[in-house]
């Protein structure tokens, strides 16, 4: 099975500055037959189902805000919020689609 | 309106079964893998099973074969979760998926199961 490690379990940014979030898997997630990595970001709010934010990588979901982003390949991959607005408050998980793992989820504070 | 609609959560017994529902609408359910995805009280998201678009393949996490059993009825927009031989660790809220762009792009509201002893 793919182990998913998220770093740090929590951060706290203040309003306006950046937020990043580390993901890596234990083998690659890059899909050799179509390029694309298996690899999505969502968030959840309390009392909330996630929601999907990213996918493939780095493809945003439609309606997500541009404020996030992702990146990397195989088996580093990274979610920035460009410019903490106090409603980025939640827990951000990555997940690949393979053996369909999550990581253990990062919680994300306004400081 | 595009959503997933989850049903047949409660309180059962340790050893005891349940059954989940989750009704869908607002899309083409027969079109898409489905998945029951959990969440223990307080802790991380965890993928229990899916089953492909005409039921012909269904995948399960290793701690809930041989006593859970994902199905549907596309007739009927229908996704459903037996779940036998019930566990303390088996509590939690219980989320029906679609998948798509090997992603969980749409999530029900979920329903809550409890196992008591």
């Amino acid at each position: 099975d793919i182990v998913m490690t998220q770093s740090p379990d929590s951060l706290a940014v203040s309003l306006g500055e950046r937020a990043t979030i580390n993901c890596k898997s234990s083998q690659s997630v890059l899909y050799s037959s179509n390029n694309k990595n298996y690899l999505a970001w969502y968030q959840q709010k309390p009392g909330q189902p996630p929601k999907l934010l990213i996918y493939w990588a780095s493809t945003r979901e439609s309606g997500v805000p541009d404020r996030f982003s992702g990146s990397g390949s195989g088996t580093d991959f990274t979610l920035t919020i460009s410019s903490l607005q106090p409603e980025d408050v939640a827990l951000y998980y990555c997940q690949q689609h393979f053996s369909k793992g999550f990581g253990q989820g990062t919680r994300v504070e306004i400081k | 309106e595009v959503q997933l609609v989850e049903s047949g959560g409660g309180l059962v017994q340790l050893g005891g079964s349940l059954r989940l529902s989750c009704v869908a609408s607002g899309f083409t359910f027969s079109g898409y893998w489905m998945s029951w995805v959990r969440q223990a009280p307080g802790k991380g998201l965890e993928w229990v099973a899916n089953i492909k678009q005409d039921g012909s393949e269904k995948n399960y996490v290793d701690s809930v074969k041989g006593r859970f059993i994902i199905s549907r009825d596309n007739a009927k927009n229908s996704l459903y979760l037996q779940m036998n031989s019930l566990r303390a660790e088996d509590t939690a809220v219980f989320y029906c998926v679609r998948e798509e762009k090997n992603t969980f792009d749409m999530w029900g509201q979920g329903t809550v199961v409890t196992v008591s002893s």
